[in-house]
């Protein structure tokens, strides 16, 4: 069974900062899938950004990119130029891919502070 | 475009009543669909999921139960809900190759 692990229950940066959450994750598979959502206060779940195993570049999305290390089972999120609207809980996630669920990890609350 | 609606929003019932929570999916055909719980100041856990009709798969053993009588509904049920079924429940569903998932906004089913 996969596990992921976020080790930072939460975090406080202020307005325009850089913040890096991290997570660290467990599988025996070579192919899979990663993910950040956030989740804000009004609980909806939306995705941040995705990156494929298989896919040696790190993904990126506008102010959002990952540093993801395979060997190591790490997959940081960095947030460059944090906003307000930041402010939400990110969960990082796991998933082998087809009809498989995603495993979440904890999650860590982030504060952007003004 | 496809849309994704889960409902009620919120929903107090007595310990040992029974639940109902329903999700459809609009706009595709055949998807993988999902029900989810978050407990308080926790992470998401996979209770069901289903890759067509009639197919139910459970990832933890508890005391609810989930159908899916048409392509794109997904039922959450219970026959006498337990004061630890308290939470937040989210429907979400992924095309039939995967792997990306769309959450719905979610049920705040508090048991009292």
């Amino acid at each position: 069974a996969q596990t992921v692990t976020q080790s930072q229950p939460e975090m406080s940066v202020q307005e325009a900062e850089t913040v890096t959450l991290s997570c660290t994750y467990d599988t025996s598979e070579s192919n899979y899938y990663l993910f950040w959502y956030k989740q804000p206060p009004s609980r909806q779940m939306i995705l941040v950004i995705r990156q494929e195993a298989y896919k040696q570049q790190n993904a990126t999305e506008n102010r959002f990119s990952v540093n993801f290390q395979k060997a190591a089972k790490s997959f940081s999120l960095k947030i460059s130029d944090s906003q307000l609207g930041d402010t939400a809980m990110y969960f990082c996630a796991f998933m082998l891919g087809g009809a498989d669920g995603l495993t979440f990890g904890k999650g860590t609350h982030l504060i952007i502070q003004p | 475009s496809q849309t994704i609606h889960q409902w009620p929003a919120t929903l107090v019932q007595p310990v040992g009543s029974p639940l109902s929570l329903e999700c459809t999916v609009e706009g595709t055909s055949n998807p993988n669909l999902y029900w989810y719980r978050q407990a308080a100041g926790r992470g998401l856990q996979l209770l069901f999921y289903s890759v067509g009709i009639g197919q139910i798969s459970s990832e933890v053993p508890q005391n609810l139960s989930a159908s899916r009588p048409q392509d794109r509904q997904f039922i959450l049920s219970s026959k006498k809900l337990l004061l630890s079924d308290s939470g937040f429940y989210l429907c979400a569903w992924s095309f039939s190759r995967g792997p990306r998932a769309f959450f719905g906004q979610g049920t705040r089913l508090t048991v009292v």
